[in-house]
């Protein structure tokens, strides 16, 4: 059956900092990878994914993700937080034989000016 | 291009009584969801349908949970009678019919059942 296990309630990280928050997943064969935010009071919204070729993948609002299959890991970094960054992520997999995506638990991110 | 529009935002009522929640997807998605968000279990896929027809609702809760698509553009989540502990925020997503693509969000409705 396939997880996704996101091992921090929380991370906090102060502004112009750089930024990490850490995926690692269980699926059988190559999964796909996707990353979503959410701020309060609104829907998740997709930052990226990852489906095949380059490891290090880029998104929006200059978010990027590094996929290791070796370590069953997607985590999201940023090179420069913002106190804008302050939100809910999620990490997500999804089997490629199947279309159901398993949401992690999530990860809050405090940025701090 | 309108994104994935629910309805209402906000639901309080007494428990016991019938709550229908309500989703447009966006227009030429193929795939319709159906989640759940609670503090306690975070969030969890109720059900979900590929043009109109639903496909795994293995994560509806109990019977007294349904969810329809009557047609591409429309489908409700009701529950008849309701709990207390289904006071959660549903959220409804779509996406194209391809298992690379994200799925898109509406901003949900907060449920509260008294």
């Amino acid at each position: 059956a396939q997880s996704v296990a996101q091992p921090e309630d929380q991370v906090n990280v102060a502004e112009g900092n750089p930024l990490t928050v850490k995926c690692t997943y269980s699926v059988s064969g190559n999964p796909y990878l996707f990353w979503y935010v959410q701020y309060p009071n609104r829907g998740l919204q997709f930052l990226l994914k990852y489906i095949t070729g380059d490891n290090l993948v880029k998104g929006s609002y200059g978010f990027e993700a590094e996929f290791n299959k070796s370590q069953t890991s997607f985590h999201l970094k940023k090179p420069s937080a913002l106190v804008s960054d302050s939100a809910l992520y999620f990490c997500a997999v999804r089997d490629r034989r199947g279309f159901k995506t398993i949401f992690g638990a999530g990860t809050r991110l405090f940025v701090k000016a | 291009d309108a994104g994935v529009i629910q309805s209402p935002r906000h639901e309080v009522t007494e428990m016991g009584q019938e709550v229908t929640l309500r989703c447009k997807p966006i227009s030429g998605h193929d795939y319709l969801f159906w989640y759940r968000q609670t503090m306690m279990r975070g969030l969890e896929l109720l059900i979900y349908f590929n043009n109109n027809v639903p496909i795994d609702d293995s994560g509806m809760p109990e019977d007294r949970f349904s969810a329809k698509m009557p047609n591409a553009s429309f489908s409700t989540l009701k529950i008849q009678p309701s709990e207390p502990r289904d006071s959660a925020v549903y959220f409804c997503a779509s996406s194209h019919d391809r298992a690379t693509q994200p799925q898109h969000f509406g901003d949900g409705t907060r449920l509260s059942i008294l």
